[in-house]
């Protein structure tokens, strides 16, 4: 089944805590996993992943792929009230539900 | 050079009506997807133009939606005789393309809120 499973699905934590994000998938042949932060309305772009066990860094965010395991991780460290938002994973055209995270001051 | 812009930004309409919404892509992008977010939801796939090829057409949810890219470029999503589910947030992003359906960065434009009451 072709099935994006994205947990938490809300978080809720401190300025300066360290946040972990998750994402499960099951169809194990895809081109490309991609994170997005979702604020308002359009989403925007976070991450391309593509090769398992690389990890992509951007600042305080980081996310890594696991092909055998079929997950990948969205880390956010010394987070800051601006990195309040909804988190999607999509695996090709599938979205999951997204992890809605907010940052406490 | 500008981003994904879609028009309306907002739509009220009647039960029963029809609705088309307007999707101009970032120039140069050969791929265009609609999704549609109903509140509390993720995105729900719609509908994928890949240059001249035929539209990927899998995710319309029924025969009352339609789309048409004309010219390679500018996108019309067509609901006919809307109804109350179809209450939600449309979104259009295009990407690069060539790297097969959803594999390369998309880029979303603000989406348009459509209110069937």
């Amino acid at each position: 089944e072709d099935k994006v499973v994205q947990s938490p699905l809300s978080l809720v934590v401190h300025e300066g805590d360290t946040v972990t994000l998750n994402c499960s998938y099951e169809v194990t042949n895809f081109r490309s996993l991609l994170w997005y932060k979702q604020e308002k309305k359009a989403p925007t772009f976070l991450f391309m992943l593509t090769s398992s066990g690389i990890e992509k860094k951007s600042g305080r965010l980081s996310s890594i792929l696991d092909k055998k395991e079929l997950f990948s991780i969205l880390n956010i460290t010394a987070t800051q009230t601006g990195d309040s938002a909804i988190y999607l994973c999509v695996r090709e055209l599938t979205f999951g539900t997204g992890t809605r995270l907010t940052i406490i001051p | 050079g500008a981003g994904v812009s879609q028009s309306p930004s907002n739509k009220v309409t009647e039960k029963g009506k029809d609705v088309e919404l307007r999707c101009d892509p970032i120039s140069g992008h050969t791929a265009l997807y609609w999704y549609r977010q109903s509140l509390g939801q993720g995105l729900e796939f719609l509908i994928y133009f890949q240059g001249n090829s035929a539209p990927d057409k899998s995710g319309l949810p029924s025969d009352r939606f339609s789309a048409e890219r004309t010219g390679g470029s500018v996108s019309t999503l067509t609901i006919q005789r809307t109804q109350q589910e179809d209450s939600a947030v449309y979104l259009c992003a295009s990407s690069l393309g060539g790297s097969g359906r959803g594999a390369d960065t998309q880029y979303f434009g603000p989406g348009t809120r459509l209110t069937v009451l």
